[in-house]
């Protein structure tokens, strides 16, 4: 499986900043995945970067709110910008290198005060 | 777009215990995932198994693709299967995976 370190691990925001979280994968992988998981809740799909162009967005969720950047075949960003405490939650990444084999970041968990 | 139910929402068990935790999904998959999310919030990829039976240890899981659910059993829980578990599908040529909403498994002592 793909090892993924994510960064920040957790933080605690005031609210109208923005946070920029990291993902950096220990191989090259085709697409990388951006998930919110709000309190007690499942996961749902933010967008999908894939390395050269822009990401793709999810219904419910735009490139303003929520950029992303995927410079190269092992590393991508996600800003959560002017955040309110709606936007607390955990944020993951994700690879998938095959079917077989999905994995995930340790998580981001924001708290927006 | 598709849906994913999971079964029952909230567990509790003694250590020992054996528990079968269901997934149902609204239209046929190519993909079919079984994770668990730890206390922590890790997420660990159990199963990929869109269709047949396949057992890791004390854990197994069947999905039954023509009926359109899957069935993921732990067998003599221990403390540290307390979490949550997901199921997770995809379609047709997508990777995009779609989570069901997870069962809230606790074994105590």
């Amino acid at each position: 499986s793909a090892v993924i370190s994510q960064k920040p691990s957790r933080d605690i925001c005031q609210r109208g900043t923005s946070l920029t979280i990291q993902c950096q994968v220990d191989s090259q992988v085709t697409m990388m995945f951006w998930y919110r998981q709000q309190p007690g809740q499942s996961l749902t799909l933010i967008a999908t970067a894939n390395q050269g162009s822009e990401a793709t967005y999810e219904s419910g969720f735009v490139i303003d709110k929520f950029p992303i950047s995927r410079p190269n075949l092992t590393f991508s960003t996600l800003t959560v910008s002017n955040m309110s405490p709606e936007d607390s939650s955990i944020y993951l990444c994700s690879v998938e290198r095959t079917l077989i084999d999905y994995t995930f970041g340790s998580g981001t968990r924001l708290t927006v005060v | 777009g598709i849906q994913v139910e999971q079964s029952p929402p909230d567990l509790i068990l003694q250590e020992g215990a054996n528990s079968t935790l269901r997934c149902n999904f609204s239209d046929s998959v190519n993909n079919l995932q079984w994770f668990h999310q730890n206390p922590w919030g890790q997420l660990i990829n159990l199963f990929y198994i869109p269709s047949g039976t396949k057992q890791n240890g004390r854990l197994s899981a069947t999905t039954v693709a023509t009926e359109r659910y899957s069935l993921l059993y732990i067998s003599s829980s221990q403390t540290t299967d307390s979490g949550v578990y997901f199921c997770a599908v995809s379609q047709g040529g997508s990777e995009k995976l779609v989570f069901g909403k997870g069962t809230k498994l606790t074994v105590n002592p």
